[in-house]
């Protein structure tokens, strides 16, 4: 199962909006509305900030979004902020009842 | 609240095993999957395998069948990692993580960081 593939940096001002995308197969991202993004600061677990393509647990700021068009997904980060600065990870469930991870993008807040 | 909490570093010889342990609090233990995940020094996250602590199935990517196994005690609320035949490629960091519905890792451990080296 290869990894699902990302952007390796995206940038933006603060306020500003920006949207990192998430490229799969259709035993994967195309396949499943089960695409799952995290938030990773240096040093730190991952934290869920989207799931099931557009969900947000609680106590995650409505400033993150996610959608999904045939094999890639996204996630919208809007009002961009310095402590978005962080690696963010898509996964999808697979067809063959595993999971896979996203190439990781690192997200700078110019 | 859900916790997970693993157990502290360690540090293997190419060749040996290493068991890392989840203890998990805040729920019913054996009604969630626990999934493993690893994440290589800058590199990205890399899903190792899953496990029903009610079943005890498990499920592991192809890339680590044969190598990897994942265990539970119920009795005490945890999970198990064991890796073998380590070598220098395996060094990372290793978290455990709490699936809800289709979410691959709802709530995640602290994560154990295990060193391969000679």
């Amino acid at each position: 199962q290869s990894a699902l593939t990302q952007p390796a940096s995206v940038s933006g001002s603060p306020g500003q909006s920006i949207t990192i995308s998430c490229t799969g197969t259709s035993s994967d991202v195309g396949g499943y509305n089960y695409v799952s993004w995290y938030q990773q600061h240096p040093g730190k677990a991952p934290k869920l900030m989207i799931y099931d393509v557009s969900k947000r647990p609680s106590g995650v700021s409505n400033r993150f979004s996610g959608s999904k068009s045939g094999n890639t997904a996204s996630l919208t980060i809007s009002g961009l902020q310095a402590e978005d600065e962080a690696d963010y990870y898509c996964s999808s469930y697979t067809s063959s009842s595993t999971y896979v991870f996203g190439t990781g993008t690192k997200v700078t807040v110019l | 609240q859900v916790q997970l909490v693993q157990s502290g570093a360690e540090v293997k010889k190419p060749g040996a095993s290493v068991k890392v342990s989840c203890k998990a609090s805040g729920y019913t233990f054996t009604s969630y999957d626990i999934n493993w995940v690893r994440q290589a020094t800058g590199q990205g996250l890399e899903w190792m395998g899953w496990m029903n602590p009610n079943s005890g199935n498990t499920g592991y990517a192809q890339k680590f069948q044969g190598r990897v196994t994942i265990t539970r005690n119920t009795s005490i609320s945890t999970a198990y990692m064991e890796l073998s035949s380590l070598r220098s490629e395996d060094t990372a960091v290793y978290y455990c993580a709490r699936r809800r519905g289709t979410t691959v890792a709802y709530y995640w451990g602290q994560g154990t960081l295990v060193t391969v080296s000679s």
